[in-house]
This record gives structure tokens, sequence and C-alpha cells, in this order.
């Protein structure tokens, strides 16, 4: 099973609200990724979590915020965004970090910034 | 940096035929992985194939074949029997080890009936 689950599938926020993308995955993968892709763009890599632990930050504003509650979860908390924050927000997972591995997305979710 | 290429924005096939997507990479390691993905209007990014940088056997999986050649740098990926379900965006991606997923800039795909 190679099943990344991600909610909500779409959601408008206004530029003053407060909200969080999800993503799960049951694999066992340690290694949790959030990627930003406009229309007709390849994805652009934003977090990574490995073992649980943030890994990297890609210089993301701060009004994006990861976290990592457990080995299976992985949330982006969304506040203050603009317009421009407008796009598809995908999540992924792998086995591990540290190594050469493949990465599995979940089918994202479309956020519209009002 | 490791660069990832595709030269074809967009390409069209008629149904049951064979179409091949180009991709080139740029890198100095020797242990990497390379990916085909697709991702249809449905948007959900879906693993085609991948191969690994050791082996010289070019991978295959169903209809999906690719053409590894490591010392041209060049991962080509040929669609055999094309189907209507095939239209997407197909992206080549590279991975070196302990580093981040590289994206070519992607192939819009179109098979007509």
């Amino acid at each position: 099973d190679t099943e990344v689950t991600q909610t909500p599938k779409h959601l408008v926020m206004g530029m003053t609200n407060k909200k969080s993308l999800k993503c799960e995955q049951h694999m066992g993968h340690r290694a949790m990724y959030w990627y930003k892709q406009k229309a007709k763009k390849p994805p652009e890599l934003m977090f990574v979590y490995s073992y649980e632990k943030l890994s990297i930050n890609e210089s993301v504003p701060s009004r994006f915020s990861p976290e990592c509650p457990n080995s299976s979860l992985l949330n982006l908390h969304l506040h203050a965004l603009q317009p421009e924050d407008s796009a598809l927000y995908l999540c992924a997972s792998s086995q591990v970090l540290a190594g050469v591995d493949t990465q599995y997305f979940g089918p994202g979710t479309r956020l519209t910034v009002l | 940096a490791q660069t990832v290429t595709q030269s074809q924005p967009e390409m069209s096939v008629q149904e049951a035929e064979t179409v091949t997507l180009s991709c080139t990479y740029d890198t100095s390691e020797n242990n990497y992985y390379l990916f085909w993905y697709k991702q249809p209007p449905s948007r959900q990014m879906i693993l085609v194939i991948r191969q690994e940088a050791y082996k010289q056997q070019n991978a295959t999986e169903n209809r999906f074949s690719v053409n590894f050649q490591k010392a041209a740098k060049s991962f080509s990926l040929k669609i055999s029997d094309s189907q209507l379900g095939d239209t997407a965006m197909y992206f080549c991606a590279f991975l070196e080890y302990g580093n981040k997923l590289v994206f070519g800039a992607g192939t819009i795909l179109r098979v007509k009936s």
C-alpha cells in the first residue's frame, strides 16, 4: 500500500483566517514532505521532516508553520496568507531521508486565498 | 546544483500509438535515482517508473519503459499503446543520496482518440 492521504481536498480562506492542512501515511515512512505547486509548474519543496524532526526549511515565510505530531501525521498550519499563496499543496513521504528513496505523493489540497 | 531538463513542453499522440518523452539531467554523482511521475488533471502525482543509476538494465512497468543512457545523462520515457487515461503532465525527477528531489519543468501529454 503506497497511500498518502490529505485533507481537505479544497480550502478557501480569507487573509485573516487560520486553517490547517493535514497529511497522513501508514506505510511506516520516516520522512515526510510539504510541497507547493502552481498551475503547470513542478512542485517546489517547502519543508522536510525526518523522524518527526524538521530537517529542511526552504526559506518558507513564517505564515506557513509545519508540525509533525507523530510518525504518521504531518500538518501545515496557515495564518495571514496572501493571495499569491493560492496553490496546490502536496504532501509526500519516503522511507528515510538520508538515502536514495522513492517519494509517494498524496492527492493534494487546492488552496484559494481571497 | 543538479538540473533536470525536459525540452518538450507539450506533446500529443494518437490512441494506441507510441510516444517518447525526453529528459536530461546534470550531476557529478554516481549513485542516484531517476523517476517519472504522472500528474493527470485530477492532480494526484503518481509514480510511473523509477531507475536506479547503478542498474544497467532499463526499467519497465507494463506499457511504460525507459531508455537510460548514463554517460549521456539521458532518461527518456516510452509509452506504448497510448490510452486516453495517459493524458497528463509528466515530470522527470532526479534524486541524489541524502538530497532533495529535483523536478524538470514537465511535459503535457495529450492522447487523442
